[in-house]
């Protein structure tokens, strides 16, 4: 079974604050990693998808990295804004097929 | 909208009672994945088709789940004999094959209450 861990579960911060979030996956067996952003009622939208040791993914105020050799992830937020407010899922690929999902962090902006 | 469509949007049903549940893909994904997600928790692996083959099934999934994409196009999920431990939300995903690593779209997710 492989083991996918995200922390913090969840994150309160003000706007304007700059935050970032860990996912935790097995060192061993990787072929890719994905960030999803998921609001309420609506679809989980995927952000990043990364497969190289030292990727850096950009997109707008939030960017993520990738360090395959250690099994970590991160993901930044710049200047958080209430539209940020979701959840932040990741998943791990062992091949192309299914991923392995975290639990997720729940980040709430206040205005 | 092009995207990932699945109906019903929710479902209320009694114990013992059969559902099931459709996913549209995006027209030109030949992968399908179901996954079930309960409050706290991320998405879980159910299964995927490429086209109309069950390529991989959870050792977590019952006899009581079955899943069917017959044309290689839109699938359903059924699950026998509910109980309430199925209360969850399913969602579904397609995905296309390309140069690199493949993404997943999502769509809005069936959530079940089994009563």
């Amino acid at each position: 079974i492989l083991n996918v861990e995200q922390s913090p579960q969840s994150l309160h911060v003000q706007e304007g604050d700059s935050t970032n979030f860990t996912c935790s996956f097995p060192s061993s067996n990787f072929y890719a990693l994905h960030w999803y952003r998921w609001e309420t009622a609506k679809s989980p939208e995927a952000l990043f998808v990364m497969t190289l040791n030292g990727d850096e993914k950009k997109k707008g105020r939030i960017s993520a990295t990738l360090n395959t050799k250690e099994g970590y992830s991160y993901l930044y937020i710049k200047g958080s804004q209430p539209e940020d407010s979701a959840t932040y899922l990741c998943a791990f690929n062992t091949n192309a097929g299914k991923s392995t999902f975290g639990d997720g962090t729940t980040l709430t902006v206040k205005p | 909208d092009t995207g990932v469509s699945q109906d019903p949007r929710h479902k209320i049903t009694k114990r013992g009672q059969n559902v099931t549940f459709r996913c549209d893909p995006i027209s030109e994904h030949n992968r399908l994945y179901w996954y079930r997600q309960t409050l706290g928790q991320g998405p879980e692996f159910l299964t995927y088709f490429q086209n109309e083959a069950q390529l991989e099934k959870s050792r977590l999934l019952s006899d009581r789940f079955s899943a069917e994409r017959p044309k290689g196009s839109f699938s359903t999920l059924e699950i026998q004999r509910t109980e309430q431990g199925d209360s969850a939300m399913y969602l579904c995903a397609s995905s296309a094959p390309g140069q690199g690593v493949e993404t997943q779209y999502f769509g809005p997710g069936t959530r079940l209450l089994v009563l």
